[in-house]
């Protein structure tokens, strides 16, 4: 089993639609999770951390749920510039020497 | 917001020649960088920690005699690949945290590396 799990996509959704990816990981010791976003050919760049309580930032929502080791990003009214491959990140231990580890990303195309 | 920067942005080389990257930090101090690699359609692979005034740290499987990193100083960070082979062509891209172990990673804007 892969540490961190995504479904690679595409998700192809129309404009203005909501959207969510799910992401699990496999080390119930995971302390940290952050959501990131990677444009083609680019570097990845952080959306943002996913907090136990669950965050929101303007349009997207993160959600933790430590029981069942999964992470979710939703993203309402959908803009075409959100087409990008969303990264699932995870930091195994607190202050573990940062070695995060990457999911294979979720492909999401916004059409119109 | 934090910002690290990385030269080149791409490179184009011959099998066999050496190819430096360098990364900066450029508003905040970084004792340890991180280089990871990322082949198409595949998930971000750590590589190694660079560590400010000491040897890097590698990844199993990785080759610390080929790919050569130094941190000489608090902002720079270098990974040279040597006698680079077409299977060395990938995305290599480093990174920093700008406030402390457990902020989130600030990435480089990575290089684009193929070897002909």
């Amino acid at each position: 089993r892969k540490e961190v799990e995504q479904d690679p996509g595409p998700f192809n959704v129309p404009e203005g639609a909501t959207v969510a990816f799910n992401c699990t990981y496999s080390n119930s010791a995971s302390q940290s999770f952050f959501w990131y976003r990677q444009d083609c050919r680019k570097e990845p760049k952080l959306l943002m951390s996913v907090y136990s309580s669950g965050n929101e930032d303007g349009r997207f929502t993160a959600q933790l749920n430590r029981a069942s080791q999964y992470i979710s990003l939703l993203i309402r009214d959908s803009k075409l510039s959100d087409s990008a491959t969303y990264l699932c990140v995870v930091r195994p231990f607190t202050g573990g020497g940062n070695k995060l580890t990457f999911g294979t990303g979720t492909q999401l195309k916004v059409e119109l | 917001g934090a910002v690290v920067s990385q030269h080149p942005s791409w490179v184009i080389c011959k099998s066999g020649t050496s190819v430096k990257i360098e990364c900066r930090s450029l508003d905040f101090q970084a004792t340890t960088m991180f280089w990871y690699r990322q082949f198409p359609k595949q998930s971000l692979m750590l590589m190694a920690t660079s560590n400010e005034g000491s040897k890097a740290t590698y990844e199993q499987g990785v080759e610390k005699d080929k790919f050569l990193i130094n941190h000489a100083s608090l902002t720079l960070s270098t990974l040279t690949v040597t006698s680079a082979h077409p299977e060395d062509s990938s995305f290599y891209i480093c990174s920093a945290n700008s406030q402390g172990p457990n902020s989130p990673l600030h990435f480089g804007n990575g290089t684009r590396l193929t070897v002909t």
